[in-house]
């Protein structure tokens, strides 16, 4: 079965600091992977996937990705955080090619506070 | 950009009570998910449904919960006999194919609190 792993429920850092939030999957062939965000009182918005190709992915609101398929990881990153990107992160797995499964599977979300 | 709607934003209910949360997926997508977070634990998998029929569900959706499209836009789910451990927040998320590379839009969620 495939699951995700967030390791750190909540993170705090300094507005203008880099950020990496971390994510490890466990799967069984090549991950489709995903980072989703949460704003308060919002829903869950596509920050960006990976599927095949190029391991660094690139993101809207200036996040990327990189997919280490050695470390089973797929980093978010930002080289500057802005105090709107305060909110909680999703890493998902999925869905499963050729097993007729389309759900995502999804980690346990972290965090992220931002100091001005 | 168009958006998946979910309604109410907050929903409390007693235990035993049927509820019905309403959403509204994009107009032009197909398959229709719901799925539930659990204060503090993850996002879980509920039910997906296309072409009339729940395609797939999980253990979670059992024979208290069922899904419906009313009409050509809403897209419902009920849980006939709430329970204390029914209080989650409830995604509706929609998607234009069934094709991997193609991404679930999710709605706000609604916040269902069993009391």
């Amino acid at each position: 079965a495939q699951s995700v792993t967030q390791p750190d429920i909540h993170i705090t850092v300094s507005e203008g600091a880099s950020l990496e939030l971390r994510c490890n999957y466990s799967y069984g062939a090549t991950p489709y992977l995903f980072w989703y965000v949460q704003s308060p009182g919002q829903g869950l918005q596509l920050l960006l996937k990976y599927f095949s190709g190029d391991t660094l992915v690139q993101g809207i609101k200036g996040f990327e990705a990189e997919f280490k398929r050695s470390q089973s990881s797929f980093n978010l990153r930002k080289p500057s955080v802005h105090w709107s990107d305060a909110a909680e992160y999703f890493c998902a797995v999925g869905p499963i090619p050729g097993a007729g499964s389309y759900q995502l599977t999804f980690g346990k979300g972290t965090k992220l506070s931002v100091i001005p | 950009e168009p958006e998946v709607t979910q309604t109410p934003s907050h929903q409390v209910t007693q235990m035993g009570q049927e509820v019905i949360l309403r959403c509204v997926p994009i107009s032009n997508h197909l398959y229709f998910y719901w799925y539930r977070q659990i204060l503090g634990q993850k996002v879980e998998f509920l039910v997906s449904f296309y072409n009339n029929e729940i395609s797939e569900k999980s253990e979670i959706f059992d024979d208290q919960f069922s899904v419906e499209r009313p009409d050509g836009s809403n897209f419902t789910l009920k849980i006939r006999s709430t329970k204390l451990e029914d209080s989650a927040m409830y995604f509706c998320a929609s998607r234009k194919q069934e094709l991997y590379n193609s991404p679930l839009h999710f709605g706000n969620g609604t916040r269902l609190t069993v009391t």
